[in-house]
């Protein structure tokens, strides 16, 4: 059975930064493309970031471009998204998926919630 | 980048219904569309990629259909579970980008 499963969200200040984990299990972790999506409180979903099997290519939303960084380790089958210059705006769950395979995303985690406040 | 916008953004349905969302793209997109069912407090699930293909498990009452800019999504039968948020998916290009969501009620 597919997992995924966030952490690393939490309370931060405007300006600030986080680091979040999505640590994948029961599939083969280095042959998928992986993303990230968030979700405003009451809000739609928006995608921010995607990175290739592998990790050569990597994606990002304009809203979060130049200020979030995806990555992956795949020897430890984890997912990580470094969120810098934080805005009051990015406070969102944010969601791991697993591509289907490609850009669209049979798996997610439960989500992890960002609350970016002063 | 690509806007996807989605009617209603909300409806009004009985169990039994036949119910119809639409996603428009603000460019054409040919078949690059995915569709998600969101029940409260849990994660997107996918029902549909590529416009018409059901995902494993999905019941056969989903289906999707259109090409270029225009796509739907339709239950044929409302069932109880169906109640929940739906969204469209652009695989096409990135940015990659999400509708703004149907709620079912």
């Amino acid at each position: 059975e597919v997992q995924l499963l966030e952490s690393g969200g939490g309370f931060v200040q405007p300006g600030g930064s986080l680091r979040l984990s999505c640590k994948g299990s029961g599939f083969t972790f280095n042959n998928y493309a992986l993303a990230w999506v968030r979700q405003a409180p009451g809000k739609g979903l928006e995608w921010v970031a995607g990175i290739s099997g592998g990790g050569v290519a990597r994606y990002y939303a304009d809203s979060v471009k130049g200020r979030f960084t995806i990555s992956r380790d795949d020897s430890k089958n984890t997912l990580l998204l470094q969120a810098e210059h934080l805005r009051d705006d990015d406070t969102a769950v944010y969601f791991c998926a697993k591509g289907a395979p490609g850009t669209v995303y049979d798996s997610w985690g439960q989500g992890t919630l960002v609350t970016v406040s002063s | 980048a690509i806007q996807l916008t989605q009617s209603p953004s909300s409806l009004s349905a009985s169990v039994g219904d036949r119910v119809t969302i639409t996603c428009r793209a603000s460019q054409g997109i040919s078949t690059g569309v995915a569709w998600y069912q969101q029940r409260p407090g849990k994660p997107p699930k996918l029902l549909i990629s590529d416009v018409s293909t059901l995902r494993s498990g999905v019941p056969s009452r989903f289906s999707g259909s259109g090409y270029g800019t225009d796509f739907t999504l339709m239950i044929s039968s409302l069932q109880p579970e169906d109640f929940a948020i739906y969204f469209c998916q652009q695989f096409y290009d990135w940015p990659l980008s999400f509708g703004g969501g149907t709620k079912v009620q």
